[in-house]
């Protein structure tokens, strides 16, 4: 239980453009989903905790307009990178709250040309 | 944003062999988690600690909640191939604000 998915898994789009990942949370309900910003070789950087039925928090340094969260039912959090550059190609992962363990998805590789 | 420290920040260690790595943060974390990464693929939970002191296994795996509630150390016993992967540990955070804030990553490459 406690399954997670993201989709797409890979993406690549020109610079200019919007893109939307999407996370769900499979065989359960999440009020609260979060959004992860990985760079190769580093850490999981919060960007946001998505809140359903609310106004996502956005961590400090994170442009709210840039990064899109709508968090519209209890299964269902996306994130709409807008107009792309190629400074945002990065892994982006998101998770679902559910008590202690907080199952994450797969990512989603993002490529801005 | 925060970030744990965590070391080391790479092992090369030979299959069969024990690994040890800590994670050690200034604040105090309500439950300390360990996860495994693998290339292109997102965390998967190892083990979850829920109060200081505690001591946990997971098959080859033992971690612990420091007693000051800010450290945490993960060991692996009996190293194999499949243990390849980067290890994070993660402090969470309860309440109105809950959040995990991520260690730094300790790469573990296993040699046969």
């Amino acid at each position: 239980g406690a399954v997670v998915s993201q989709h797409p898994s890979w993406v690549i789009c020109k610079s200019g453009t919007s893109v939307k990942i999407e996370c769900r949370s499979l065989d359960f309900q999440a009020t609260t989903m979060f959004w992860y910003r990985q760079f190769p070789k580093q850490s999981l950087m919060l960007m946001a905790t998505s809140n359903e039925g609310s106004k996502a928090t956005y961590e400090q340094g994170v442009e709210k307009d840039k990064f899109l969260i709508n968090h519209a039912s209890l299964t269902l959090s996306t994130l709409t990178v807008t107009s792309a550059h190629p400074e945002d190609s990065s892994f982006y992962i998101c998770s679902a709250s559910r008590g202690p363990g907080i199952p994450f998805g797969n990512g989603t590789r993002l490529t801005v040309t | 944003g925060q970030q744990l420290n965590q070391s080391p920040q790479s092992m090369f260690i030979q299959e069969g062999e024990d690994v040890s790595m800590n994670c050690t943060s200034s604040s105090i974390f309500n439950t300390w988690l360990w996860y495994k990464q693998d290339p292109g693929e997102g965390p998967v939970l190892l083990i979850a600690l829920y109060k200081a002191g505690e001591l946990t296994s997971n098959g080859r795996l033992t971690a612990q909640f420091g007693i000051t509630r800010k450290d945490s150390f993960l060991n692996i016993s009996a190293s194999i191939p499949s243990d390849v992967g980067i290890y994070f540990c993660a402090g969470h955070t309860t309440g109105t604000a809950s959040k995990l804030t991520f260690g730094t990553g300790t790469r573990l490459q296993v040699t046969l």
